[in-house]
C-alpha cells in the first residue's frame, strides 16, 4: 500500500530530551515536507525537501533539524524540545510534476 | 510578506452547495491547493489549480483567479461525511515550488 509512515503516533517528552520523529514513503516521490499544526494556526511548514541531500527551511524551522540521506526517509530532529514545540506533526510527500501531497497519519507531541 | 484569508467556519444543510472561498497575499505563485482534514486526521489532498479557471472533480469543484488572487471550493450535493476542516494552500515559485504556505482552514458543519 501507498503510503507514508511517521513513528512514534504520540510521545510525551521532557524539556531538553534530544528526539528524533521518523518519516518513511515508499512511494519514490522527490519532495517530502513536514508541518505542524496548531489550534487557530493551521498548518506550517517546518522543513521541506526536494530530493536527496537537499532541504530547505519553511515557515517556522527554529528549534528543528532534518536530513535527507536517502530518498523514502526524512526524519525531524528535535535536540532541545521545549514546551513550545508541543503540537501535532505531520510528514507529506509528493512527486515532482503533481502538486498534491499525501500526508502521514500524524505525531501527536507533548513536551513537559 | 505571504498570507492566506479564509472564513472559519461554515455551515450548511445535507445536500446544498457551499463555497469555500480563500484569497492570498503570496511573492510567486505557482498554484493553489485545497485539501481535507477530518478532526486530527491526516490532511487529505482534493485539487489544484494553476491556471485560472474552475476544475472540477466530483461533487468538488475547484476556482482560481489569478488576477484577483483568488480562489474557492465548491462542494455540491452535501453529505454529512463533508464535515471536516478545508484548508487552501498556495505553493510558492520560491526554491523550485517546494513551499506550500495552508491558511488558517475553515471548519465546515453539515446539518441534517
Amino acid at each position: 500500500e501507498a503510503q507514508v509512515t511517521q513513528n512514534p503516533r504520540y510521545l510525551i517528552t521532557v524539556t531538553g530530551k534530544k528526539l528524533t520523529v521518523t518519516c518513511s514513503q515508499n512511494m519514490n516521490h522527490e519532495y517530502m515536507s513536514w508541518y505542524r499544526q496548531d489550534p487557530g494556526l493551521g498548518l506550517r511548514q517546518i522543513y521541506y525537501s526536494m530530493n536527496v541531500e537537499v532541504t530547505d527551511k519553511g515557515d517556522v524551522p527554529e528549534g528543528y533539524k532534518v536530513s535527507r540521506k536517502e530518498k523514502r526517509n526524512f526524519p525531524l530532529i528535535l535536540e532541545s524540545p521545549s514546551p513550545n514545540q508541543t503540537s501535532l506533526y505531520f510528514c507529506a510527500s509528493r512527486p515532482a510534476g503533481v502538486y498534491g501531497y499525501t500526508f502521514g497519519s500524524g505525531t501527536r507531541l507533548t513536551v513537559v | 510578506g505571504q498570507s492566506l484569508e479564509q472564513p472559519s467556519e461554515v455551515t450548511a444543510v445535507e445536500g446544498a452547495i457551499v463555497q469555500i472561498n480563500c484569497t492570498y497575499q503570496t511573492s510567486g505563485f505557482y498554484g493553489l491547493s485545497w485539501y481535507q482534514q477530518h478532526d486530527g486526521g491526516a490532511p487529505t489532498f482534493l485539487s489544484y489549480n494553476a491556471l485560472d479557471g474552475l476544475e472540477e472533480t466530483g461533487r468538488f469543484s475547484s476556482f482560481l483567479s489569478r488576477s484577483d488572487s483568488y480562489g474557492y471550493l465548491l462542494l455540491q450535493e452535501l453529505q454529512m461525511k463533508d464535515s471536516a476542516s478545508y484548508f487552501c494552500a498556495v505553493r510558492s515559485l520560491y526554491n523550485q515550488g517546494g513551499k506550500l504556505i495552508f491558511g488558517q482552514g475553515t471548519e465546515l458543519s453539515v446539518k441534517p
